[in-house]
């Protein structure tokens, strides 16, 4: 199956702080690829699309200011946290689908602790 | 109403039960549907695809019903491993955007 990399696996982090993570899609190329968030026993939920040579999309009451995308290659995909804060803690997954319509496939992910 | 619905479980079964997850839509455009699983603290897995005439891969079959607006999973001879949340997952149309269910909870029991 199709392998997507992500890096860092563990961020921990001092309150105001900028941390970058990165998404690779290792085997294949993804003109999209998507960030999402997970808080603890809590459903996936989008943040953004990030479209490679253009703007992400963001989902409703995600700033965009805040999370800054950059899908600046067809196999790589950045989310920087600019000025983390501690409600910035969550587990932080990207995802890349080989096809216009078949399945994602998520990287391992990354969990932001920030203090 | 919620996109995807699932019931949030969680099903305690005992090895080798056959246990079934159901999961409904909302969006009657909806064209593409997937069954991911997800072990605590890591990333969601794709367990399969689903397909309008029904799919199979080992002990797991999904079905779908257009008309109902309905995924289904089905686990046969429940092993420890197969504890786990299902996620069901929909993509309508031609948007790439998943819609994911909350998933459900499944613990596999000796």
């Amino acid at each position: 199956g199709a392998v997507v990399s992500q890096h860092p696996s563990w961020v921990i982090c001092k309150s105001g702080t900028s941390v970058k993570i990165e998404c690779r899609s290792l085997d294949f190329q993804a003109t999209t690829m998507f960030w999402y968030r997970q808080f603890p026993k809590q459903s996936l939920m989008l943040m953004a699309t990030s479209n490679e040579g253009s703007k992400a999309t963001y989902e409703q009451g995600v700033e965009k200011d805040k999370f800054l995308i950059n899908h600046a290659s067809l196999t790589l995909s950045t989310l920087t946290v600019t000025s983390a804060h501690p409600e910035d803690s969550s587990f932080y997954i990207c995802s890349a689908a080989p096809g216009l319509a078949g399945a994602q496939y998520f990287g391992p992910g990354t969990r932001l602790l920030v203090l | 109403r919620k996109e995807v619905e699932q019931d949030p479980g969680p099903f305690n079964v005992p090895e080798g039960a056959t246990v079934a997850f159901n999961c409904t839509y909302s969006n009657s455009a909806s064209q593409s549907f997937f069954w991911y699983r997800q072990d605590c603290r890591k990333e969601p897995k794709l367990l399969m695809s689903v397909y309008s005439s029904g799919n199979e891969d080992g002990r797991f079959t999904a079905q779908l019903n257009r008309a109902s607006q309905y995924i289904s999973l089905l686990i046969r001879d429940s092993k420890l491993s197969d504890s786990a949340t299902y996620l069901c997952v929909v993509r309508a149309g031609n948007n790439r955007k998943l819609i994911w269910g909350l998933g459900t909870s499944l613990a596999v029991n000796p």
